[in-house]
């Protein structure tokens, strides 16, 4: 498995709290996506970073903001969490080069995130 | 946005027979494909890949075929095994973002 590591596993919260995700890789790969997961719908992405300091929206981006301050961490924050951000949240990091070109997204084993 | 779709969410197969798992996809300018596996629990892994400038490739016992004049992707699995039930999904990727369609389920009878 790829070196990926999310945090924490499981949260319950309460509506209105501010909630952080936090995926670390090992992997020195630049590109780390953050994406949720609802019956019906697939995964979605949330935001996406192509590097330090460097983010972008995604198609579900509204709630949410993210920060990446080293290579090896991302992290999601619901700065005032509603009961429709009830998910399960998946980190991915990838990686493209001239040498290898295009290579998949590898994931971690995800967040259940429960907004009450 | 991207627009990647399953034709069938669920497919029920006897073990032993093959399978055969279709997508549709949107954006003719992405130039990278996968298939994923995801099992209840787990993170999707991934299966097999293909580029926008190849056919057909082929895996161990999986085989991801790319018709890129509709649209349409496609993974088979042969000899189909109990293990093999799961969810997949197939993705497709433009500009460094991965685009996921909504899964199709994979019962595998024995």
């Amino acid at each position: 498995d790829a070196g990926i590591t999310q945090s924490p596993r499981h949260k319950v919260t309460e509506t209105g709290t501010p909630v952080t995700l936090r995926c670390h890789q090992t992997e020195n790969h630049r590109y780390m996506y953050w994406y949720r997961q609802d019956p019906g719908h697939g995964l979605r992405l949330i935001h996406y970073s192509y590097g330090v300091k460097d983010t972008d929206k995604g198609e579900v981006s509204d709630g949410y903001s993210v920060s990446r301050s080293k290579t090896e961490d991302f992290l999601l924050t619901l700065e005032s969490a509603t009961s429709s951000q009830t998910s399960v949240y998946f980190c991915a990091i990838s990686e493209s080069s001239l040498t290898r070109g295009n290579t998949e997204a590898f994931f971690g084993q995800g967040t259940r995130l429960t907004v009450v | 946005g991207e627009s990647v779709g399953l034709h069938l969410p669920t497919l029920s197969v006897q073990e032993g027979d093959n399978s055969i798992i279709n997508c549709a996809y949107s954006n003719s300018a992405s130039d990278y494909f996968i298939w994923y596996k995801q099992e209840s629990g787990k993170g999707p892994q991934f299966i097999i890949d293909i580029r926008s400038n190849m056919d057909k490739r082929q895996g161990q016992r999986v085989t991801v075929l790319l018709n890129k004049t509709v649209k349409h992707l496609s993974l088979q699995i042969a000899a189909t095994q109990p293990g093999d039930s799961a969810v997949y999904f197939c993705a497709e990727k433009h500009f460094n973002k991965f685009y996921f369609g909504s899964g199709t389920k994979l019962n595998v009878k024995p």
